[in-house]
């Protein structure tokens, strides 16, 4: 079983370039999640998936970012005309779907440094 | 809305001391309550979790935290701590009224002291 996975690690852009990233959940789990991380602070969300609907979108979600899920299988975020604001990690969770509230699955997240 | 506070941004211990970090959250019923630890630059590891039931909870490494609704708060201890606990945690809340997001505290960074 393989956990969830991240590509790239790192990616560094010059402001006002288009980045994508993608997120592959481990392979059973049906919702996804994307999280942004700050220097010095906790994940905040971002978006989150059941099979390929987006079913919920953060006010941090500008319409600079758009996440999508076309198979339900992997992810992508893409980042419009980046900006220094947006360097950060991102960080991709997958889980199951069952009763009550799931436990979340990490992925080593994605490092952005808009320049 | 969900929140949570670690009132620690950063502790210091010496190795073979206890540890505890706290964590507070507000939300008006039972929370889904989480801790994940966080090595420079790498993701997040779950260390342990509260859904219902025995208030104390054991997780991996040697860690444990207890459920005190009373004071909305779900502190995280270990008895002697090894220098590869350095490290930064998070608590977290979730709640499926707020759907299935997870809401996290700012982190304490530990320090272990040789």
């Amino acid at each position: 079983d393989t956990g969830v996975s991240q590509d790239p690690r790192h990616k560094i852009t010059k402001r006002g370039q288009n980045v994508t990233f993608r997120c592959d959940p481990i392979s059973e789990h049906n919702r996804l999640y994307w999280y942004r991380q700050t220097l010095g602070q906790g994940p905040e969300f971002l978006t989150y998936f059941q099979n390929e609907a987006q079913l919920e979108k953060s006010r941090l979600l500008s319409d600079r970012f758009s996440a999508e899920r076309p198979k339900g299988s992997f992810s992508t975020l893409e980042i419009q005309r980046t900006e220094q604001g947006d360097s950060a990690m991102y960080l991709c969770a997958s889980s199951l779907a069952g009763q009550g509230f799931d436990e979340q699955f990490f992925g080593p997240g994605t490092r952005l440094t808009v320049l | 809305a969900q929140s949570v506070t670690q009132p620690d941004i950063h502790i210091t211990v010496s190795e073979g001391a206890s540890l505890e970090l706290r964590c507070n959250y507000s939300y008006g019923a039972t929370p889904y309550l989480f801790w994940y630890v966080q090595s420079p630059g790498q993701g997040l590891q779950l260390l342990l979790k509260y859904f219902s039931g025995d208030t104390l909870v054991q997780g991996i490494k040697g860690f444990e935290a207890e459920f005190k609704r009373s004071q909305s708060s779900f502190n995280l201890r270990k008895p002697s701590v090894h220098w590869s606990d350095a490290a930064e945690y998070f608590c977290a809340v979730g709640a499926e009224e707020y759907g299935n997001k997870l809401v996290f505290g700012a982190g304490t960074i530990l320090r272990v002291k040789s």
